[in-house]
């Protein structure tokens, strides 16, 4: 059975930092891609980036390309998001999504950007 | 990006009837191997999105069969054959064919 099991969040003022963490199991992970995906209160999903297997590929949102950086190390089957400049809309809860054929998803990990 | 387009937004339905949901991507989600890469989840509140049916037509590991997907290229359907009233929540589409992208949600209520 997939597992990913997100940490990491929790509260931090605007323009700070924070590096969430993705824990996966269940499934060959270094032959998928993952993404990062988001969900703000009350509102609907938004996808935040993707790594390729071998972490040669990345892409992101634009409204956080040159502030987040993703990446991975297979040797420990996880994947990070790395978040530098924080604003107060990127508050959400930040969901690990591994694409596999069945795409899985972990359960969150809370981000809250307020001063 | 592909734009995907959920209707009806709300959904009222009297529990025992059934209930469908269209979900429209601006580009074919067909791939080469054959596949459509289309996926239903039901997100209920204060929990992350449960996948229903994956690649187009196929149900998730404990999906009860009243839950169906169908369709191909750009043109897809859930369909609940009889609803319960723990189907209450928001239904989304994805694709993943391409950077992920969703609909807006569809919201099924109990009339």
């Amino acid at each position: 059975e997939v597992q990913l099991v997100e940490s990491g969040g929790g509260l931090v003022q605007p323009g700070g930092s924070l590096r969430l963490s993705c824990a996966a199991s269940g499934f060959i992970f270094s032959d998928h891609w993952m993404s990062w995906v988001r969900q703000a209160p009350g509102k609907g999903l938004e996808w935040v980036a993707n790594i390729k297997e071998d972490g040669s590929v990345k892409d992101y949102l634009d409204s956080v390309r040159d502030r987040f950086t993703i990446s991975r190390d297979n040797a420990k089957n996880s994947v990070y998001l790395h978040m530098n400049s924080l604003r107060t809309e990127d508050s959400a809860m930040y969901y690990c999504v591994s694409q596999t054929m069945v795409v899985s998803w972990g359960r969150g990990t809370l981000v809250t950007v307020s001063s | 990006d592909i734009v995907m387009t959920q209707s009806p937004l709300s959904l009222p339905v009297t529990p025992g009837e059934p209930a469908s949901i269209s979900c429209r991507s601006s580009q074919s989600l067909l791939y080469s191997n054959g596949y459509n890469y289309l996926y239903w989840y039901l997100q209920k509140p204060g929990q992350s999105p449960q996948l229903l049916i994956y690649l187009g037509s196929n149900r998730a590991s404990g999906v009860p069969d009243r839950f169906s997907g169908s369709g191909s290229g750009t043109d897809f359907t859930l369909k609940i054959s009889r609803v319960e009233a723990e189907d209450v929540g928001l239904y989304y589409c994805m694709q993943a064919l391409q950077r992920l992208t969703f609909g807006q949600g569809t919201r099924l209520e109990i009339k």
